[in-house]
């Protein structure tokens, strides 16, 4: 079976620009989650979706938001770049959102902001 | 505040030494988990410990979950080369759906 699979790899923006970031789950996997990781820093947390809810926020400002399809696959929107919205975008994706929470992360995409 | 502290933050040893990476928290964890990340690439999970004084074991890897569940340790016998890369240590707590992640160890083992 594919794992999950991020769109695009690498993309390049410029400040004010809007992105839009894509993710499939691994197949039967019911829960998407989306992470921001900076350079030589842990993932830090952006949302979590579960059968097309979200059902959790990180502290990231309302420019970010995301949805899940009915297919489980999500797309994450970024409104009104700034620079320092350039880092590794990481989706993950789960069977359940219950105890021994285990995820399983794409490859990420990579985001630069000019 | 960093919910997880790990430590060290980075580590640089010759190839055939042990090594210790440590997870430390003050907050109970319903399971821990361990990620080795390349980089340029996503988290690779490398085990899940739910049990409080749990031990397992990969290859030359052991990974031990605290009796309380507040921390945890991961254990590299005989490093490689092939070892190296950013550790990161994630739980999870009932009460939340989300990950909490430590800012991870990066390893550099040098042949």
């Amino acid at each position: 079976d594919a794992g999950v699979t991020q769109s695009p790899t690498h993309l390049i923006k410029t400040r004010g620009q809007h992105v839009t970031l894509r993710c499939s789950p691994i197949s039967g996997h019911k829960s998407v989650s989306w992470y921001q990781q900076v350079l030589g820093q842990g993932p830090q947390f952006i949302f979590q979706y579960y059968e097309k809810e979200e059902r959790g926020r990180g502290n990231f400002p309302d420019r970010f938001s995301a949805r899940q399809f009915p297919n489980y696959s999500s797309e994450l929107n970024v409104n009104a770049l700034l620079l320092g919205d350039s880092a590794l975008y990481l989706c993950a994706s789960s069977r359940t959102a219950g105890l021994a929470f285990v995820q399983f992360f794409g490859p990420g995409t990579r985001l630069t902001v000019l | 505040t960093q919910l997880l502290e790990q430590s060290p933050q980075f580590l640089s040893i010759q190839e055939g030494e042990n090594l210790t990476v440590y997870c430390n928290s003050s907050s109970v964890f319903s399971s821990l988990q361990w990620y080795r990340q390349e980089p340029g690439e996503g988290p690779v999970l490398l085990v899940t410990v739910v049990t409080g004084g749990e031990v397992k074991k990969l290859k030359r890897l052991t990974f031990q979950f605290g009796d309380a569940r507040k921390d945890s340790s991961l254990h590299i016998t005989a490093a490689q080369p092939g070892d190296t890369g950013l550790y990161l240590c994630a739980g999870s707590m009932d009460s939340n759906y989300q990950l909490i992640w430590g800012a991870g160890t990066k390893l550099i083992i040098k042949p």
